[in-house]
């Protein structure tokens, strides 16, 4: 398809598993961002990506949290040993940066559930 | 703590009124706006944008404007319509001077009544 792509749409995990979350972003959409929204929340920034290089690992909320990007495409952010406060929906988007004015486009989202 | 606050987190309008969504923003670095639209299981999409060198952008019925001096954009929708009915998020950035990174507001859930 032509949009931002992200598996699984949803998750049901237990306390303490480890958790991958996939996104394709848009063919040739050198930027990527990984973002979160906590219930109630806005949107929380987690991690730009530049190509392969993350230039920007500010948002990840604690060392539990990882994210990579193979070949400027795929990308998989990585929860271990999740806990209950890292239910949420993860949204990853992907844009053409272009002199810093550009617009994301927006995958579905992934809804988190830590049971 | 939260950059770009959205105080209203709702707001219910008569279909064919119009529709005043509210941003503010306190970092003077921020130069690009956007405004995105969000349907319920969906990612958010963009609607409109407006660069600090201007302080109005129109597209149809959604129009954009911008006060710097007061560290606040509005969002206007005219006619309002039910199928605007949505959570409307606004977002700002430095661009490369900040390192890329958006900064999005709460949300504002809009409800048109038909």
């Amino acid at each position: 398809g032509a949009g931002v792509s992200q598996s699984p749409s949803n998750k049901v995990t237990e306390k303490g598993k480890d958790v991958e979350l996939r996104c394709d972003p848009i063919s040739g959409h050198t930027a990527l961002y990984w973002y979160r929204q906590s219930l109630g929340q806005g949107l929380e920034f987690l991690i730009y990506f530049q190509g392969n290089s993350a230039p920007d690992k500010s948002g990840l909320p604690s060392d539990r949290f990882s994210a990579e990007r193979t070949g400027g495409s795929v990308s998989t952010l990585t929860i271990q040993r999740t806990q209950q406060e890292d239910s949420a929906v993860y949204l990853c988007a992907s844009s053409i940066p272009t002199s810093g004015r550009f617009r994301q486009y927006f995958g579905p989202g992934t809804r988190l559930t830590v049971t | 703590d939260q950059q770009v606050k959205q105080n209203s987190p709702s707001l219910s309008v008569q279909e064919g009124r119009i529709s005043i969504l509210n941003c503010d923003y306190t970092n003077s670095m921020f130069d690009y706006f956007l405004w995105y639209k969000k349907y319920p299981a969906e990612g958010p999409t963009f609607l409109i944008s407006i660069s600090s060198i201007k302080d109005k952008n129109e597209d149809g019925r959604f129009t954009v404007f911008l006060n710097k001096s007061a560290k606040h954009l509005s969002l206007h929708i005219v006619p309002s319509q039910p199928g605007d009915s949505a959570v409307y998020f606004c977002a700002a950035s430095g661009g490369f001077n900040s390192g890329n990174q958006f900064y999005f507001g709460t949300g504002t859930s809009l409800t048109v009544i038909p």
